[in-house]
């Protein structure tokens, strides 16, 4: 059964670093891409960035200055970093599964002082 | 990037009724292989989006076969037959032929 879980803190400071953890079931990182997407609250959903199965990463030119996606295939975890949040980085962060998709339930992260 | 629109319901629409739910794409998502990366998804309320359709006409295992896909290189539907209390939410359509990744804005439906 394939599972992804989000965990990370509910709440961050303005211009702080966010760091969150994809644990996955049911699948192999080394078989399937992770991506991260994001929705901020009441709007629609922005796709952040990839591990591929291989090790390689993408990521959104809008945050790429920012982000970075990192993984350790022995404990299943994705991890998304990304720095110098502000407000408008509040929202509910997904990890999904390459094709087919499969999503986590989200973390919604709050960014304020 | 893939830009994705995609149109409004006229809500609420009747329960048993059908709707129909467009999406076009900036690019054509048709590939040379044949297959044409787009897939929609349902958000319902306070839940992670589920995915209805890939490949832009193959339903996804367990979902109702009152959901169908269809369309051509750039210009998508999925049509919902005889709506339902439970298909209450956000659509959207997704690109996948190409990064990064872009979702259409959302579609409301609404039950009456």
């Amino acid at each position: 059964q394939v599972q992804l879980k989000e965990s990370g803190p509910g709440l961050v400071q303005p211009s702080q670093t966010l760091s969150l953890t994809c644990t996955v079931s049911g699948f192999s990182l080394m078989d399937y891409s992770v991506h991260w997407v994001r929705q901020p609250p009441g709007k629609g959903l922005e796709w952040m960035g990839r591990m591929k199965y291989d090790g390689d990463t993408y990521y959104n030119s809008a945050l790429k200055s920012r982000l970075s996606i990192s993984r350790d295939t022995s404990k299943s975890q994705v991890f998304l970093k990304m720095n110098s949040l502000q407000t408008e980085d509040t929202a509910i962060y997904y990890c999904t599964r390459g094709f087919p998709p499969y999503w986590g339930q989200g973390v919604m992260v709050t960014v304020s002082s | 990037d893939i830009v994705m629109t995609q149109g409004a319901l006229p809500n609420p629409v009747p329960s048993g009724e059908s709707a129909s739910i467009t999406c076009q794409s900036s690019k054509s998502l048709l590939h040379s292989n044949g297959k044409t990366y787009l897939n929609w998804y349902l958000q319902r309320p306070g839940q992670s989006p589920q995915l209805l359709i890939y490949w832009m006409s193959t339903r996804a295992s367990g979902v109702s076969d009152r959901f169908s896909g269809s369309g051509s290189g750039t210009d998508f539907t999925l049509k919902i037959s005889s709506v339902e209390a439970e298909d209450v939410g956000v659509y959207y359509c997704q690109q996948f032929l190409e990064y990064p990744l872009t979702f259409g804005s959302g579609t409301k439906l609404e039950i009456k």
